[in-house]
């Protein structure tokens, strides 16, 4: 079946880039995205990309894609304190009308 | 544009009493329609998605149900809560294409007591 994994916590300095992986399972996932959920609040779309690109740029968001891997990263270039949210992972499984999220990797910028 | 509205924001229920919370969709025609929960600290939970009015997939089995009595009107329901019930809960939408992403509404909080 459809499996998205993350790591759970990650701990950055402002300023400094942040890296979040994720890892998927269905090969034949058309779409991945990114998004982010600050307290209390519902989930904000980040970023996607198509399954046949290996990277996307969105100003301090890269997007970098290993299909052989199934390996999905998110790079936040310069992080600030407003950056502090849980982001999630989610593909879109071919057939399927719907999403597969991770768990979330809270990422806590400090000082 | 399009807009979704989720309500209430939080709900205090005690167990064995109904649910019932309601979600709509502006801006947009025969949307997919999604109920997602994420219990404290854990990711999402897939529960109900539709892709038409009066069709409901279920995800996994429990004592929720969910109906679309409408186009643009998502709706879950219980007769009876749980105290595992407990949880946010994300009604979503996309459209019906294959690059469309999901749009989240604001999210209930609902506390099982």
């Amino acid at each position: 079946g459809e499996d998205v994994e993350q790591s759970l916590f990650l701990s950055v300095r402002e300023g400094d880039s942040s890296v979040i992986n994720c890892t998927y399972t269905d090969s034949s996932s058309t779409y991945l995205y990114w998004y982010k959920q600050e307290p209390g609040a519902g989930l904000q779309l980040l970023t996607y990309i198509f399954s046949n690109m290996d990277m996307k740029q969105d100003q301090r968001l890269t997007v970098l894609l290993n299909k052989k891997d199934k390996h999905l990263s998110l790079r936040i270039a310069d992080t600030q304190t407003g950056d502090s949210a849980i982001y999630f992972c989610a593909e879109k499984s071919g057939g399927y009308n719907k999403l597969i999220f991770g768990a979330g990797t809270r990422l806590a910028v400090h000082p | 544009s399009q807009t979704i509205h989720q309500w209430p924001a939080t709900l205090v229920q005690p167990v064995g009493s109904p649910l019932s919370l309601e979600c709509t969709v502006e801006g947009t025609s025969n949307p997919n329609l999604y109920w997602y929960r994420q219990a404290a600290g854990r990711g999402l939970q897939l529960l109900f998605y539709s892709v038409g009015i009066g069709q409901i997939s279920s995800e996994v089995p429990q004592n929720l149900s969910a109906s679309r009595p409408q186009d643009r009107q998502f709706i879950l329901s219980s007769k009876k809560l749980l105290l595992s019930d407990s949880g946010f809960y994300l009604c979503a939408w996309r459209e019906q294409r294959e690059v469309s992403p999901l749009h989240f509404g604001n999210g209930t909080r609902l506390t099982v007591t």
